[in-house]
């Protein structure tokens, strides 16, 4: 069992619907969660950073950790063709640890 | 605000080759991170620079070295090679003490043939 699990997709909505991504980890002492936003041939864009369990809100993206169920989430609304990535959960457990990374899941946003 | 930068964008290497990526972090950074990223998966962590020296280390061989400058930027070599290196490599800067969140770089394209 890998320490992140992601689904790769790829995911396809309809621009302006509601998306929703989600993760499930194994390593119960994670305590920083973060979203990262990659284009092709781009690095990954920091889009949400939550320490511990809760909901964080950023505009139209949503995060939401709980750590009972080890299980993050983020959602986007009024999606848009721009948003179109792919979308990479990340946790630590702070200080030096190193980003443990999901596999990605691919989003298209359809106009 | 210059983000993190990298160079070279893209590199062919034969393997049993040496390579040197290079590295600057975004202004106000002082703490490097390096990750690789293979086609189709999430980045994994190589190793982490602060105060020049290597802090933390993922589970890569020892081929993998790096350095970090008293200007805060940062190097990754990698010895002898192999197929398998090819990849996206990822430098990461963010402020040490704060668990301050990393901001990458766009990357540099490894190919080895």
């Amino acid at each position: 069992q890998k320490e992140v699990e992601q689904d790769p997709g790829p995911l396809s909505v309809p621009e302006g619907a509601i998306v929703s991504l989600n993760c499930t980890y194994s390593n119960s002492a994670f305590q920083y969660f973060m979203w990262y936003r990659q284009y092709s041939r781009k690095g990954p864009e920091l889009l949400m950073y939550t320490y511990s369990s809760g909901n964080k809100e950023d505009g139209r993206f949503t995060a939401q950790v709980d750590k009972s169920s080890k299980y993050i989430s983020l959602f986007i609304r009024d999606s848009q063709p721009s948003d179109s990535a792919t979308y990479l959960c990340a946790m630590s457990l702070g200080g030096a640890d190193g980003l443990t990374f999901g596999k990605g899941t691919h989003l298209i946003i359809q106009p | 605000d210059a983000g993190v930068t990298q160079s070279p964008t893209h590199l062919i290497k034969t393997r049993g080759q040496q390579v040197t990526l290079r590295c600057s972090p975004k202004s106000g950074h002082d703490t490097v991170s390096w990750y690789q990223q293979a086609l189709g998966q999430g980045p994994q962590f190589i190793f982490q620079y602060y105060e020049e020296e290597e802090r933390q280390r993922g589970n890569f061989p020892d081929r993998f070295s790096g350095h970090q400058f008293p200007n805060y930027s940062s190097e990754l070599n990698v010895n002898a090679l192999l197929l398998g290196d090819s990849a996206l490599y990822l430098c990461a800067s963010s402020l040490k003490g704060a668990n301050s969140p990393l901001h990458f770089g766009n990357g540099t394209r490894l190919t080895v043939t």
